[in-house]
C-alpha cells in the first residue's frame, strides 16, 4: 500500500526558532494534509492541501503540496513550548480513498 | 457538542480477555474510523464506517470487529485479547469522504495493555 514517510522521528529545537519538516512518498497523492497530536490527546487537522504547488498558512504554520505530488513540507516559525507534540502528513489518493498517515515526528521545544 | 467520546480511558486486559472500547459521537457524521497507534508507528486504520449498517475493514482488521447499529455508536470489539493488541485506540469522525471528510474529528484515546 502507499506510505508516507516522515523522518527524523524526533526534533528538539530551541524556543523561538523556527523548524521545517518534510512527507515524502514514492506514490503521488491528491491531498495532503497535516495534524498536530498533543501529549494524551486525539490528533488534530492544523493544513489541508489540494492543489500541486500550493501553499497555505494557519497563524505561525505553512505548508506546501510539493510540484510532483508526492511530496509536502510543513515550517513552523518563531516556535513556542506549545508547539510540543507529534506531527503526522497524511495524504489521500483519490477521492474517495482513505487516508494514510506517516509515522510522525516528535516536536521538543526547548525554553 | 461533546465531539468523539471515548470509554474508558485505560484498561488492562489479560491474553484471552474480551472487551468492548466504546466510541460516540454527537455531531451526525456519517463516517466513523478506528485508528491503533503504537509508539514510532503513526496510525493505522483498523475498520471504518461510512454510516449506519455499513462497515468495512481498514489496514489492520484482524482479532477485532465492529458494529454500527446507530450514527453516534461505533464499538470495538476485542474478542481474545492478545499481547500485539497492547495500544492506543483512537475513534474519529467525519463527515463523509473527500475534501470535507479530511477534517477527522478524534477522541481522547483508549490506553489499552494486555498482559
Amino acid at each position: 500500500g502507499q506510505q508516507l514517510n516522515q523522518s527524523p522521528q524526533s526534533m528538539f529545537i530551541q524556543e523561538g526558532e523556527d523548524v521545517s519538516m518534510n512527507c515524502t512518498s514514492s506514490s503521488i497523492f491528491n491531498t495532503w494534509l497535516w495534524y498536530k497530536q498533543d501529549p494524551g490527546e486525539g490528533p488534530v487537522l492544523l493544513i489541508a492541501l489540494y492543489k500541486a504547488g500550493e501553499l497555505t498558512s494557519n497563524g505561525r504554520l505553512t505548508a506546501q503540496f510539493g510540484i510532483t505530488r508526492k511530496d509536502s513540507f510543513l515550517n513552523i516559525s518563531a516556535s513556542i513550548p506549545s508547539d510540543v507534540g507529534i506531527y503526522f502528513c497524511a495524504g489521500r489518493t483519490g477521492a474517495n480513498s482513505k487516508l494514510t498517515f506517516g509515522k510522525g515526528i516528535t516536536l521538543s521545544v526547548r525554553p | 457538542n461533546a465531539g468523539v467520546t471515548q470509554t474508558p480511558k485505560f484498561r488492562i486486559l489479560k491474553i484471552g480477555q474480551s472487551m468492548t472500547l466504546q466510541c460516540t459521537q454527537d455531531m451526525n457524521h456519517n463516517y466513523m474510523y478506528w485508528y491503533r497507534q503504537d509508539p514510532g508507528m503513526g496510525l493505522k486504520l483498523i475498520y471504518y464506517s461510512v454510516g449506519a449498517g455499513i462497515t468495512d475493514k481498514g489496514e489492520v482488521p484482524n482479532g477485532y470487529n465492529v458494529s454500527r447499529s446507530t450514527t453516534e455508536d461505533f464499538p470495538l470489539r476485542l474478542e481474545l485479547a492478545a499481547p500485539s493488541q497492547t495500544s492506543v485506540y483512537f475513534c474519529a469522525s467525519s463527515y463523509p469522504g473527500g475534501n470535507r471528510g479530511d477534517t477527522q474529528y478524534f477522541g481522547p484515546g483508549t490506553r489499552l495493555t494486555v498482559l
